[in-house]
């Protein structure tokens, strides 16, 4: 149990559907951030937020939209998505300006059909 | 971020020492070294981290060359529930803002029983 949950934990929808993943986090930190594991590639950084702000945005498709409506959540907002965004997408969270240490969820399996 | 390079797998007996490496030639003054691993569909999970100095916690130890050109880590007593992938990772420590973790491909060690 590392204070960050993330639901749901499986998750298959069509082409045309729009689903959500939920973040939260238990830790009082301050920056959150969203990554996606794909098959046998490394784990990519999708965004950032600190402090509630986007600080980053890696030129992820706009098909996924993250909000973070105060420093304990964040959500990813996923609409026609394509069977190559099937992944494993996880959330993680950190305390800037004291520690670098990340602290992740255990992630979303997403099944895009 | 400097990028380090790994061994793709490593195989360990239970109960040995497990000593993974990684190389990071090109690594800044003002970066150190952080280390995390994955359990097998599980979101990863922070170890250890240290800029030049030896460092040692309840999880492992790490071991930072003098050259700050390579490191190892050490996992003193391997159990099987040591089985993942090994990430060795260099990044600024600084005091502000947020940014994502860069991940390589990693060490896949096996624990052999």
């Amino acid at each position: 149990e590392t204070g960050v949950t993330q639901t749901p934990r499986h998750l298959v929808m069509g082409m045309t559907n729009k689903k959500s993943l939920k973040c939260e986090q238990h830790l009082g930190h301050n920056a959150m951030y969203w990554y996606k594991q794909s098959a046998k590639k490394p784990l990519e950084l999708m965004f950032v937020y600190s402090l509630e702000e986007r600080v980053e945005n890696n030129s992820v498709p706009s098909r996924f939209s993250p909000e973070c409506p105060n420093s304990s959540h964040l959500f990813l907002h996923l609409h026609t998505l394509q069977p190559e965004d099937s992944a494993l997408y996880l959330c993680a969270s950190s305390q800037e300006l004291v520690g670098r240490e990340q602290f992740f969820g255990p992630g979303t399996r997403l099944t895009v059909l | 971020d400097a990028k380090t390079t790994q061994p793709p797998s490593m195989d360990c007996a239970e109960g040995r020492a497990a000593n993974l490496p990684c190389n990071h030639s090109t690594i800044s003054g003002n970066e150190y070294v952080y280390w995390y691993r994955q359990i097998h569909s599980q979101g990863p999970q922070y170890i250890i981290h240290g800029l030049k100095n030896n460092e040692t916690n309840e999880m492992a130890s790490l071991i930072i060359t003098e050259d700050r050109k390579s490191s190892t880590l050490i996992l003193p007593h391997a159990t099987l529930r040591d089985t993942a992938v090994y990430y060795c990772i260099v990044r600024v420590n600084s005091g502000g803002g947020a940014d994502g973790l860069t991940f390589g491909k990693g060490t896949h060690l096996i624990i052999q029983p």
